[in-house]
């Protein structure tokens, strides 16, 4: 069983499109988080969500938007799609908010061109 | 607000070889600290983790990684490598605590591994 999946893995678009990357968790976790890692496969937290609330956004453009339905899921919509946003998105999910380990998805490999 | 600094962006060693991958923390408050791993085409994956405790810790496939608080360090330790040990591997620390964990993960830059047959 997959416990924190992603879909699509792939996404090719052109600019100025909307796209969006959805992920789902069955591991019970109620907090799920976005990272972004670029092309120098460096990694940086973009959102966290607790049980369905934004927890924190830090410093992402507003054309990202993520929203989710439930505990166990946390899609990442972006509008406007701009070359500088081609990286791997990962979705990872925690149990609560006391700093413990993460669980990470496969990743989404978007390529805006 | 809490950083990360890995200090060998690219490692190469022979198959045999012991491995130590440095890892230096900044933060004002207590941290749980982590190694992740992500090989090629593949997510990140735990290696091992500090909470408390013994700070010598054991993870997955014979790695192993020591705290060591007066040096903010957690380096990574393997004493014999293979070649499937090719990888990138991540530092990662986490404010300990109650909302601590809201910020995510803070990561290093990460430490391209590639073990030579």
């Amino acid at each position: 069983d997959t416990a924190v999946s992603q879909t699509p893995k792939y996404l090719v678009t052109q600019m100025g499109n909307d796209k969006s990357i959805k992920c789902e968790q069955n591991l019970g976790h109620d907090t799920m988080y976005w990272y972004k890692q670029d092309s120098k496969k460096f990694l940086k937290i973009m959102f966290s969500y607790n049980n369905k609330e934004l927890i924190i956004n830090e410093t992402v453009p507003n054309r990202f938007s993520p929203k989710s339905p439930d505990k166990a899921h946390l899609n990442l919509h972006i509008n406007s799609l701009e070359l500088g946003d081609s990286a791997v998105y990962f979705c990872a999910s925690s149990q609560g908010l006391a700093g413990l380990e993460q669980y990470f998805g496969p990743g989404t490999r978007l390529t805006v061109t | 607000a809490q950083s990360v600094s890995q200090h060998n962006h690219h490692v190469i060693l022979s198959e045999a070889a012991s491995l130590e991958l440095g890892c230096n923390y900044s933060y004002g408050g207590t941290v749980n600290l982590f190694w992740y791993v992500q090989y090629p085409g593949q997510h990140l994956q735990l290696l091992l983790k500090y909470f408390s405790g013994d700070p010598l810790v054991k993870g997955i496939k014979g790695f192993e990684a020591e705290f060591i608080k007066s040096k903010f360090s957690f380096n990574l330790r393997k004493p014999s490598v293979q070649w499937s040990d090719t990888a990138e591997y991540f530092c990662a620390v986490n404010a300990r605590g109650s909302g601590g964990g809201a910020d995510g993960l803070t990561f290093g830059k990460g430490t391209h591994l590639i073990i030579q047959p």
